[in-house]
């Protein structure tokens, strides 16, 4: 089965601290994608990054990285010098293999706060 | 820039109605959902359509049905509301080629049901 755990449900932190949500998966799937969704108070979830399996860089894009570890089947994002626009639920899902978008497993979010 | 449309932000609707939930899209994806957002659920798949007129039941298709007679409109019905739909729809589209399995979601529909 495939599973999709963000353990962390809420965070707060204060504005400039560095933050990091964790995303836990399973399956069973040699390959497979998995992804980082923000979804800001305006309700609006938009796709932040989409990482095949194969490719275990870590990637970087301005103050967001993501650390991708197969051998401890871990996805976690870091927000470095966390701003208040950064609040928001973030959502880390996974899906097999050639499938498309209809078989993509969200986890339950992690809301983070951040505070001025 | 892209857009997905949901018609209504609030609904407040009573046991037993029928209710509709509007999704449009202009970007002309070939695929469409609707999932359904609870706290500590996460987002829940209910149906998807990748292509007018065709549909698929997702993890949780019970007391919902869906209807795509044009490509850019994708409608969910709760044929006879009840409180435990009271939820967050999101509405989503996405290309059919390449299938990237990213998704664009609307602003969400937050319907409550007395």
């Amino acid at each position: 089965a495939q599973k999709v755990t963000q353990a962390q449900t809420e965070i707060s932190v204060v504005e400039k601290e560095d933050v990091t949500l964790d995303c836990v998966y399973e399956t069973r799937d040699t390959t497979y994608y998995l992804f980082w969704y923000k979804q800001p108070p305006s309700g609006e979830l938009v796709f932040l990054i989409r990482r095949n399996s194969f490719d275990e860089q870590n990637e970087i894009s301005g103050r967001y990285s993501w650390n991708f570890q197969k051998s401890t089947s871990s996805f976690n994002f870091t927000i470095t010098a966390s701003q208040v626009v950064d609040s928001a639920v973030y959502f880390c899902a996974l899906s097999p293999p050639f499938s498309g978008a209809s078989k993509i497993i969200f986890g339950s979010g992690t809301r983070l706060s951040i505070r001025p | 820039d892209v857009k997905v449309t949901q018609s209504s932000r609030y609904l407040v609707k009573r046991t037993g109605e029928k209710v509709f939930l509007e999704c449009v899209q202009d970007m002309d994806h070939e695929n469409m959902f609707w999932y359904r957002q609870d706290p500590g659920l996460g987002l829940r798949l209910i149906y998807f359509s990748y292509d007018v007129k065709m549909k698929e039941k997702g993890d949780i298709p019970e007391g919902y049905s869906v209807s795509r007679e044009k490509k850019e409109r994708f409608s969910l019905i709760l044929e006879s509301a009840s409180t435990n739909q009271t939820s967050m729809y999101l509405c989503a589209s996405s290309f059919g080629t390449p299938n990237t399995g990213e998704l664009f979601f609307g602003e969400g529909s937050r319907l409550t049901v007395l």
